[in-house]
């Protein structure tokens, strides 16, 4: 079946800081890939998706590149700001399986000021 | 726009009660959500209703959870009875077609 795997957290980092977070797929077809975001006491939020090998994704400075030869969608900030601060998931949707999303653990980020 | 609407916002029951939540999808939107989301995990799908028939409920467990989208809108998903298991934010989503879109969820703790 299908599956997401993201690096846990929590990830700590200063303000300005380069911030990764690694995700990497296990997906029969073409699945279309996507980061959401959960902001203390909120709901999840589309971040950036990509539908296709080699698109970008990209939203609020951040960025995911659909790499299909490593199974990967990695996301990627230059700078963060204390704003980042939240949960960021990983998911896949195919369209074999109905478009329903399958999500990784999620990934805690905090940004310290 | 408008965007998912879901109700109550936090629940607090004891186990063995039951217990029921709603959802408001965004309007036109023909395919609608209900996922489980235990705290530190992801959410997993419980059910997804393609206008106001089931399309996937393989993993919804049927003794105890029912779910039903009467008219192709309006959605509510029950809990009867529930276990302290049952504890986690009971999600909603929709979408025209591919990108999902999702409500604040309903924060359930069985006591």
């Amino acid at each position: 079946g299908n599956s997401v795997t993201q690096m846990e957290g929590p990830v700590t980092l200063s303000e300005e800081a380069f911030l990764t977070i690694n995700c990497t797929y296990t997906a029969t077809g073409y699945p279309s890939l996507f980061w959401y975001v959960q902001y203390p006491g909120e709901g999840l939020q589309l971040l950036l998706k990509a539908t296709k090998a080699d698109d970008k994704g990209s939203n609020k400075g951040f960025e995911a590149t659909y790499r299909k030869e490593t199974t990967s969608f990695h996301l990627e900030k230059g700078s963060v700001q204390v704003s980042d601060s939240a949960v960021y998931f990983c998911a896949l949707s195919a369209r074999a399986a109905g478009n329903k999303l399958t999500f990784g653990g999620g990934t805690r980020v905090l940004v310290k000021p | 726009e408008a965007g998912v609407a879901q109700s109550p916002r936090y629940k607090i029951i004891e186990k063995r009660q039951s217990v029921a939540f709603w959802c408001n999808p965004i309007s036109g939107h023909a395919t609608l959500y209900w996922y489980q989301q235990i705290l530190g995990q992801g959410p997993k799908l419980l059910i997804q209703f393609q206008n106001n028939g089931v399309v996937d409920d393989s993993q919804l467990p049927k003794d105890r959870f029912s779910a039903e989208r009467l008219k192709g809108v309006d959605s509510t998903l029950k809990i009867q009875p529930a276990k302290l298991e049952d504890s986690a934010v009971y999600l909603c989503a929709s979408t025209p077609r591919e990108t999902q879109y999702f409500g604040p969820g309903t924060r359930l703790l069985v006591l």
